[in-house]
């Protein structure tokens, strides 16, 4: 079984720059989330879809950052301009679905992201 | 590749040696818990979980023991290898499954061979 895949895996970019980020999720899977992982911390979760709406985005930086998963399948995270602190790994998750007993989530490799 | 470990408490053992990783959890109404373990350069990997009803839970090599009195969570790896050299994290869920996860801070084991 194919796992989550990310792209692109590095990125490097000035301050308010922008950039974006890809997701396909394990085919089937109808939640997505994305998360930051700041170097030497656990993930933070950002955003979460069921199918292609939004569950949850409170900790999402809504002045700069979108996300969209517009078919219910892949989905994209942008950061519009970037800052300094957004120097981070970037993680897609997926997970069959999300119902009221734990569903397994299954991470990307993540996106490494440096601001300069 | 890059680390995630960096400034992360250590733990460091020799191989074949057991491994207890302990972790601290914030919200007394979390139902479920799961530990993940993450290499360099890869997203974080599912290795168990358990949920709160209970206190205990055996996987393969793996154990993870649940004190809610104190909100206190452990892995334990038993002989450890080279290959189990990671950072590990715990998360937390709940009270229902459609709560998001939490996760704390994690832990860098190192196997030494």
């Amino acid at each position: 079984e194919a796992g989550v895949a990310q792209s692109p895996r590095y990125k490097i970019i000035e301050k308010r720059q922008s950039v974006a980020f890809w997701c396909n999720p394990i085919s089937g899977h109808a939640t997505l989330y994305w998360y930051q992982q700041i170097l030497g911390q656990g993930p933070k979760l950002l955003i979460q879809f069921q199918n292609n709406g939004v569950v949850d985005d409170s900790q999402l930086p809504k002045d700069r950052f979108s996300a969209e998963r517009l078919k219910g399948v892949d989905s994209t995270l942008k950061i519009q301009p970037a800052k300094l602190e957004d120097s981070a790994v970037y993680l897609c998750a997926s997970s069959l679905a999300w119902t009221q007993f734990y569903n397994e989530q299954f991470f990307g490799p993540g996106t490494r992201l440096t601001v300069l | 590749g890059e680390s995630v470990g960096l400034h992360l408490p250590t733990l460091s053992v020799q191989e074949g040696d057991n491994s207890i990783i302990n972790c601290a959890y914030s919200n007394s109404a979390s139902d479920y818990f799961i530990w993940y373990k993450q290499e360099s350069g890869k997203g974080p990997q599912f290795i168990i979980d358990i949920r709160s009803n209970m206190d205990k839970r055996q996987g393969q090599r793996v154990t993870v023991l649940l004190n809610k009195t104190v909100k206190h969570l452990s892995l334990q790896i038993a002989a450890t290898q080279p290959g189990d050299s990671a950072v590990y994290f715990c998360a937390e869920s709940g009270p229902s499954g459609y709560s998001t996860l939490t996760f704390g801070k994690g832990t860098m084991l190192l196997v030494s061979p």
